[in-house]
């Protein structure tokens, strides 16, 4: 069955490192998302891209990037980890065509201490 | 500024009763919602949408409202139950292709009492 998974699930980092999170669909959607999950403020889009080579800012992507070289990955990586990216991020994607219904991953949670 | 707002954090329903969750939206060049679910630990999941040339759309024991003029739309389960406790999340995007960013509200926790 298609999927799409995270990693890592967890992780505890300190301020100032630099964090890779991981995202790998085998729908083989074009389009592919990050958001993040804090309390109150529901999901919030981070980058988005709508294919290989493409990649946007959301409303809330400073201290973020991404990268999209094949149509499955899209890794979220975290230049300076702040304790303001304390979070759950969770990664979606969707097809390229028909209704924008995202289908997501588990979510990764992220401390930074 | 949320451009889609879930006022209710949290909603206690009893069992075999009617659960309301509300959803207000202030882009009025929204026109496509959807309602998610999600459970502890785990992705949300797509459980219903609705365009704005619509204003009911049902599915099974769900049903979404949408009120343009007062950009408004909330999410009825009937009868609720107990698998039906987890947090909705309300999402609006500028169009339905597949493409379009949806713009989330904050969520509401619902908790079905046996």
């Amino acid at each position: 069955d298609a999927e799409i998974t995270q990693s890592p699930r967890h992780k505890i980092t300190e301020t100032g490192r630099q964090v890779t999170l991981a995202c790998h669909q085998t729908w083989n959607h074009n389009n592919m998302f990050w958001y993040r999950q804090d309390l109150g403020h529901g999901l919030r889009l981070i980058h988005y891209s709508y294919g290989v080579q493409d990649t946007n800012k959301g409303e809330v992507s400073d201290g973020y990037s991404v990268s999209r070289s094949n149509t499955e990955d899209l890794p979220l990586t975290l230049e300076s980890a702040a304790s303001s990216q304390t979070s759950v991020y969770f990664c979606a994607s969707s097809a390229g065509s028909g209704a924008n219904v995202l289908t997501f991953g588990a979510g990764s949670r992220l401390t930074v201490l | 500024d949320q451009q889609v707002k879930q006022n209710s954090p949290s909603l206690s329903v009893q069992e075999g009763r009617i659960s309301i969750l509300n959803c207000d939206y202030t882009n009025s060049m929204f026109d496509y919602f959807l309602w998610y679910k999600k459970y502890p630990a785990e992705g949300p999941t797509f459980l219903i949408s609705i365009s704005s040339i619509k204003d009911k759309n049902e599915d099974g024991r769900f049903t979404v409202f949408l009120n343009k003029s007062a950009k408004h739309l909330s999410l009825h389960i009937v009868p609720s139950q107990p698998g039906d406790s987890a947090v909705y999340f309300c999402a609006a995007s500028e169009g339905r292709a597949a493409g379009n960013k949806l713009t989330f509200g904050g969520g509401t926790r619902v908790l079905v009492k046996p």
